[in-house]
């Protein structure tokens, strides 16, 4: 069975400081990842998506980025964190054009 | 506006059945998906139709789908308190990089 894997769980980290957010999934291979981000509890916002190695598809304009370095793992960093970058962020996988299955998410709050 | 819309919040009793609505603007879209998220967790799949389908039950679960008013909607069974949660309605349709769109989520609250 399939089973996606995202750490930290919770993070807190200063305004300024880089960011490393990892997620990897077994069980599949080839899958469509997603990165989202969740504030306050409400809506998902779809920041980064990645059909393949090495491609990655930018949503929304931030100071976040993301990498595909192996089939299976999608890392969302950034380099400096802003205090909006504060939220919860969801990693999720698909077999193309069908459901997503997420993973339990990072709480990250940026003081 | 959006493309999937849902009622912010739903209050109900334990016990009574609880309808969660949905509505979408693509006709083209080919699956609609339910989500639950409980609070501090991912979403969880919890059920899905096609949209040749117009109903779907899966145990205290039912989902309807007025595709002419492009109306999707998630009723509960006997509603307990470990239901409280964030509903989600997705839409997708078929198309090897199609992303789907999620509506903002619908907080269900259950009292005893």
């Amino acid at each position: 069975s399939q089973t996606i894997h995202q750490w930290p769980a919770t993070l807190v980290q200063p305004v300024g400081s880089p960011l490393s957010l990892e997620c990897t999934v077994e069980g599949t291979s080839n899958p469509n990842l997603y990165w989202y981000r969740q504030a306050a509890g409400r809506g998902l916002q779809l920041l980064f998506y990645s059909v393949g190695i090495g491609q990655i598809s930018s949503e929304v304009p931030q100071n976040l980025s993301a990498s595909r370095p192996q089939d299976r793992q999608f890392i969302l960093s950034s380099k400096k964190l802003l205090l909006s970058d504060s939220g919860f962020y969801l990693c999720a996988w698909s077999v193309p054009s069908y459901e997503q299955y997420f993973g339990p998410g990072t709480r990250l709050t940026v003081t | 506006g959006e493309d999937v819309e849902q009622s912010l919040f739903l209050s109900v009793r334990e016990g009574d059945s609880s309808v969660i609505n949905c509505t979408y603007t693509d006709s083209s879209s080919t699956y609609l998906y339910w989500y639950k998220q409980e609070p501090g967790a991912g979403l969880q799949l919890l059920t899905y139709i096609f949209s040749n389908m117009d109903m779907k039950q899966d145990q205290r679960l039912t989902v309807l789908l007025n595709k002419k008013d492009k109306h999707l909607s998630l009723r509960i069974a006997d509603t307990q308190t470990g239901d409280s949660a964030i509903y989600f309605c997705a839409e997708s349709r078929a198309g090897g990089s199609y992303i789907p769109t999620f509506g903002r989520g619908t907080s269900l609250i259950v009292h005893p």
